[in-house]
């Protein structure tokens, strides 16, 4: 089943800050978040692994809460770059996949 | 150097035809995939191959059949096309075949559009 991100979709001004959730019905392993401009592919942003372990990003970071299942990424200071939409990819162990979630479309606007 | 290329980047057909889309990575990974992105912007896996051998076929339609000749090289044929599958097509590739801990490389996608 696909993990569910909230908000849908957000817009900010340039300098305010943001915080997309990722909601998974099964235990995760690892969460990947990636973002995707209009028209473009998928970039990677950041992985966070059971057990605290990260990488990805610098300005960019990430939380992940094993217990409940849920994985929250923060904006901070947001620019016009960040705009987009954002995709948390879930690991859960079976099958070797990546399951992506539903996605978070963030507009920054001067 | 593009890391993963695809090739066409748009292809537009009629119901019926048959065609396919190439994927090509320099990254030296192992593992290759091909999702399907829809209109309403839902990124599902369609295959995954790890060095030439397929490791996921999910719940794809049996029009749809992947090849992979090398590691460095990934192919989607769809037969007998139908409207429903007017999608964006992304191929990625990773290090591993296990996706814990290794990211995903995306390619820059074929909008297939069936009329």
């Amino acid at each position: 089943q696909q993990p569910v991100q909230s908000p849908q979709a957000v817009i900010l001004r340039e300098g305010e800050d943001a915080v997309i959730n990722c909601s998974s019905s099964k235990a995760l392993y690892s969460v990947h978040w990636y973002r995707q401009k209009h028209g473009e592919a998928p970039v990677f942003l950041m992985i966070l692994l059971k057990g605290g372990e990260q990488k990805g990003h610098e300005k960019i970071s990430a939380s992940f809460n094993e217990k409940k299942q849920q994985s929250s990424l923060y904006l901070t200071a947001s620019q016009l770059s960040y705009s987009g939409t954002y995709f948390c990819g879930t690991f859960t162990g079976g099958g070797n996949k990546l399951t992506f979630g539903t996605g978070t479309q963030l507009k920054v606007e001067l | 150097d593009t890391a993963v290329s695809q090739t066409p980047k748009y292809l537009v057909t009629q119901m019926g035809n048959d065609k396919s889309i190439k994927c090509e990575q320099n990254l030296g990974h192992d593992t290759m995939y091909w999702y399907k992105q829809d209109s309403k912007k839902f990124l599902k896996i369609m295959f995954s191959y790890n060095n030439k051998e397929l490791i996921i076929n999910e719940t794809v339609p049996n029009r749809f059949s992947p090849k992979s000749p090398d590691k460095a090289h990934l192919n989607l044929h769809i037969n007998s096309l139908e409207l429903g599958d007017s999608a964006v097509y992304f191929c990625a590739s990773s290090q591993e075949t296990g996706t814990l801990s290794y990211e995903q490389y995306f390619g820059p996608g074929t909008r297939l559009t069936v009329t």
